[in-house]
């Protein structure tokens, strides 16, 4: 109950598409969903959030859709740029300040 | 304004050594966390800290001991090293009253245990 599932695990996208990562969560009692995006060799850092009572967050070309009926969540990268090629990490957590991660999507956008 | 550094960024160990991750953050957080990062695992999180003087365990706590005797450290050690603690280690911190809950990470520790 305390997963979150993420997917695909590697995404290939050219210029200027559209990125989608899913991810899917089991315990309801999540109430703060961050998305992080990495570069190698550096850690990871917040791309945008949301909460339980928004259907939908946009940050610039950076889009979170959240369905709390079935507990899903994704993130949608408009007009993808070589500049995104990173990893991209769903999480979920419930209050406590602790996260749950879920596994990863390497993103790769071709110029 | 340096955020959250580690010390050190790489290191080599042989089994049954053992060594110790230092961490600081400059940002005056409450929490602090640290985490292993494995292919195909994402992040997960072996201990944590919700104050100085005080930790708790994570997911994956085995074979691990951390301290936090000042609010800016969180130490992380492995008393008796195994190939299976190759990782890249990271630390992150994080406001007890953000509200949105960010954790602000460190840039890792990339360890390898022959």
């Amino acid at each position: 109950q305390q997963q979150v599932k993420q997917s695909p695990q590697s995404l290939i996208v050219q210029k200027g598409g559209i990125s989608i990562i899913n991810c899917a969560y089991e315990n309801t009692a999540f109430d703060y969903f961050p998305w992080y995006q990495q570069f190698p060799g550096k850690g990871p850092a917040l791309l945008i959030a949301i909460r339980p009572d928004v259907s939908e967050k946009k940050e610039g070309r950076f889009t979170i859709s959240f369905n709390k009926s079935a507990k899903q969540f994704s993130l949608h990268i408009m007009d993808s740029q070589p500049g995104d090629s990173a990893t991209y990490f769903c999480a979920a957590s419930m209050g406590t300040y602790k996260y749950i991660f879920g596994t990863g999507t390497r993103l790769k956008v071709l110029a | 304004n340096a955020g959250v550094t580690q010390t050190p960024k790489f290191r080599v160990l042989k089994t049954g050594q053992s060594m110790t991750l230092l961490c600081a953050q400059d940002m005056n957080h409450e929490y602090m966390y640290w985490y292993r990062q494995d292919p195909g695992m994402g992040l997960r999180l072996i201990h944590y800290s919700v104050g100085e003087g005080t930790t708790a365990k994570g997911e994956v706590p085995d074979g691990y001991n951390v301290s936090r005797l000042k609010k800016q450290n969180f130490l992380l050690g492995l008393e008796s090293a195994a190939p299976s603690q190759t990782s890249v280690y990271f630390c992150a911190s994080t406001r007890l009253a953000a509200g949105k809950g960010e954790q602000f990470f460190g840039p890792g520790t990339r360890l390898t245990v022959l």
